[in-house]
């Protein structure tokens, strides 16, 4: 079983600065990445696939990297809205529902 | 556009069962995959299961024997059905749609699962 590990648990940021949140895999998924943000109350979003291909209607401050074992996520100007918990999940291998234990993006 | 609306909150005690059902909008059901995901309180994401557009099943082994996932091709909408319920199943319950990643999500689901 592929094991996902996101870090840091939790990053401070204030509004305007960048945010790179990572996900390890435990072995290679390739590019077979996706990234959702999580909002209180709300549901999961899907923001980036394929590692590096941004989902409709998602904002361009928001990228995608990697491949193989090593992946991030940038946030390159916070805006209010993007205070949230962050998670990846690989689909390389079935069942396709593998997630990071998140990373949570608060207001510093 | 595509929408998930999921079935409202519900209040069960240990042993019972639950349905919770997921109508889909704006998008050809019959051709596409939906998922079963919760999130228990504090916790992250957890995969329960999927069901195919032909009706084929697949549940995470921690969840086999106790799910069921079906849908009513009529309405298009999908149901997931969790017996033998305990406190550990309190959490929301999503409903997604995609067949690697999940591009749509419902609003989800609370269950709470108290005596």
């Amino acid at each position: 079983e592929i094991v996902l590990t996101q870090s840091p648990a939790t990053l401070s940021v204030s509004p305007g600065e960048r945010a790179t949140l990572s996900c390890r895999a435990s072995q290679s998924v390739g590019t077979n990445l996706a990234w959702y943000q999580h909002k209180p109350g709300q549901a999961p979003r899907l923001l980036i696939f394929g590692s590096s291909t941004r989902a409709t209607d998602i904002p361009a401050r928001f990228s995608g990297s990697g491949s193989g074992t090593e992946f991030t996520l940038t946030i390159s100007s916070l805006q209010s809205e993007d205070f949230a918990v962050y998670y990846c999940q690989h689909y390389n291998n079935w069942p396709p529902g593998t997630f990071g234990q998140g990373t949570k993006v608060d207001i510093k | 556009h595509v929408q998930l609306v999921q079935s409202g909150a519900e209040v069960k005690k240990p042993g019972a069962s639950v349905k919770v059902s997921c109508k889909a909008s704006g998008y050809t059901f019959t051709s596409s995959y939906m998922h079963w995901l919760r999130q228990a309180p504090g916790q992250g994401l957890e995969w329960m299961g999927i069901i195919n557009p032909s009706g084929g099943t697949y549940y995470a082994q921690r969840f086999q024997g106790r799910v069921t996932m079906t849908r009513d091709m009529s309405t298009g909408t999908v149901y997931m059905d969790l017996t033998s319920l305990r406190s550990e199943d309190t959490a929301v319950y999503y409903c997604a749609r995609g067949e690697d990643y999940f591009d749509y999500w419902g609003q989800g689901t609370l269950i709470t699962v108290s005596s």
